[in-house]
């Protein structure tokens, strides 16, 4: 079974400074990607960033990075210079390619990140 | 492009009720999942479908059917709502090519509903 945990129920960051939101997962299926998600008051969930476990770098999209260490199974998302449009839910997701299987993603329970001015 | 669609956005029903609530994906995505998000919880999945086959189903009980149409819009049914349905419903497409597990689900704003 997958499983994803994010320890982090609640993060506080000052404006431009960096944040580290904490996500540790767990399969024995050698295919996976990893994907964080951010969810504003509003509701919507959007596409932040991805890792696949073959991926042989860490993954970085504009201020967004992942800190993808393999042997710890832990796939932590690091955001530069916060904004204040940063505060909002973050989901850690993992889907796996087990044979057969529908690739049906588990997602962790989230962090709640507060941006400071 | 659209993004995906889902209507209503906002429900609410009474306790005994049904609800149907649609989903149009992305142009080309071809699957399309459903996902219960409760208050302070990370989404749990429904249903996924593809190619309009349900190709997965999470340990919801019956009251949750679905469907796709053949242009890959889906429906999310509940049948004798409860309380406990009141959530934030989500519907994600994906390409679902090659390994879909490395395809980004990209999901609609939701749909709330409230049970009463």
């Amino acid at each position: 079974a997958q499983k994803i945990t994010q320890t982090q129920p609640g993060m506080f960051v000052q404006e431009k400074e960096a944040v580290t939101l904490d996500c540790t997962y767990d399969t024995s299926d050698p295919s996976y990607g990893l994907f964080w998600y951010k969810q504003p008051s509003s509701g919507e969930m959007i596409f932040l960033i991805y890792q696949g476990s073959y991926d042989q770098q860490n993954a970085t999209e504009g201020r967004y990075s992942l800190n993808f260490q393999k042997a710890r199974k832990s796939a932590n998302l690091v955001i530069s210079a916060s904004q204040l449009g940063d505060s909002a839910m973050y989901f850690c997701a993992m889907r796996v390619g087990a044979s057969g299987g529908s690739y049906i993603p588990t997602f962790g329970r989230g962090t709640s990140l507060i941006v400071h001015p | 492009d659209a993004g995906v669609t889902q209507s209503p956005t906002h429900l609410i029903k009474t306790r005994g009720q049904h609800v149907t609530l649609r989903c149009s994906p992305i142009s080309g995505h071809k699957s399309v999942s459903w996902y219960q998000q409760v208050l302070g919880q990370g989404p749990q999945f429904i249903f996924q479908y593809y190619e309009k086959e349900e190709r997965g189903r999470g340990n919801f009980p019956d009251r949750f059917s679905a469907r796709q149409f053949p242009n890959y819009s889906s429906e999310l049914n509940v049948n004798a709502l409860l309380l406990g349905d009141s959530a934030l419903y989500l519907c994600a497409s994906s390409l679902a090519q090659g390994a879909p597990w490395n395809s980004p689900l990209h999901f609609g704003n939701g749909t709330r509903l409230t049970v009463t």
